[in-house]
């Protein structure tokens, strides 16, 4: 059974505090990791896709990395903008289950003017 | 262009009745998977359909079912309410390949009094 765990659960930035979350995976085959963005009373916002270990994206202040059991959201000098829930999500790479996602539980992030 | 539309954005039901969610993917998608977002558990992957044909199914009771109609709109409906299906139903559209992004809607809040 695929797992996604993310860590931390919470986490409490001060503007321009770069930290770090975490997603560990457990898949049968690895064909996609996908992070996502969730405001309040909003659906997830699509934010980054890796396929293959040693992948990495930018998007403005945010930067994803994927290995072979888990992948970083690196995020540079935060503004409280970037204030959200951060949910990460494999797809299997084959399977009865390969057109899902498995979800972690997000971390929730509060950047701090 | 036009996101995953859904509709209604919240509703209010009692225990035994039974609802009826809609959406509308993004054109040209022919995907629609449907997942279910509580506190407790996160987001849930609940079905996916692709040109009308149910491909992937998870670990929800028979009381949860869909269908997708020819022009790619889906529907979910949820038989004889349980206070536990309280929750945040989230319908997401893609191409439909393997590697595809799956973009969501804003969700229906669903309370079940």
């Amino acid at each position: 059974e695929d797992q996604v765990t993310q860590s931390p659960e919470a986490l409490r930035l001060q503007e321009g505090e770069s930290s770090s979350l975490n997603c560990s995976y457990t898949v049968s085959g690895l064909r996609g990791l996908f992070w996502y963005r969730q405001d309040p009373g909003k659906g997830p916002e699509f934010l980054f896709t890796l396929y293959s270990a040693g992948e990495e994206k930018e998007k403005e202040r945010l930067k994803a990395t994927l290995t072979k059991k888990e992948s970083f959201l690196h995020i540079t000098a935060p503004k409280p903008e970037d204030s959200a829930t951060y949910l990460c999500a494999v797809q299997p790479l084959s399977g009865a289950g390969s057109y899902q996602l498995t979800f972690g539980k997000g971390t929730k992030l509060s950047v701090i003017p | 262009k036009a996101g995953v539309t859904q509709t209604p954005r919240y509703l209010i039901k009692t225990r035994g009745q039974q609802v009826t969610l809609s959406c509308s993917p993004i054109s040209g998608h022919r995907s629609v998977s449907w997942y279910q977002q509580t506190p407790g558990q996160g987001l849930q992957f609940l079905f996916e359909y692709f040109s009308e044909t149910q491909r992937n199914k998870g670990n929800f009771p028979g009381r949860f079912s869909g269908r997708q109609f020819s022009n790619s709109r889906s529907e979910m409906n949820v038989s004889t309410l349980e206070l536990g299906d309280s929750a945040l139903y989230l319908c997401a559209s893609s191409f439909g390949g393997k590697k595809n992004i799956q973009y969501f809607g804003a969700g229906t809040r669903l309370s079940v009094l």
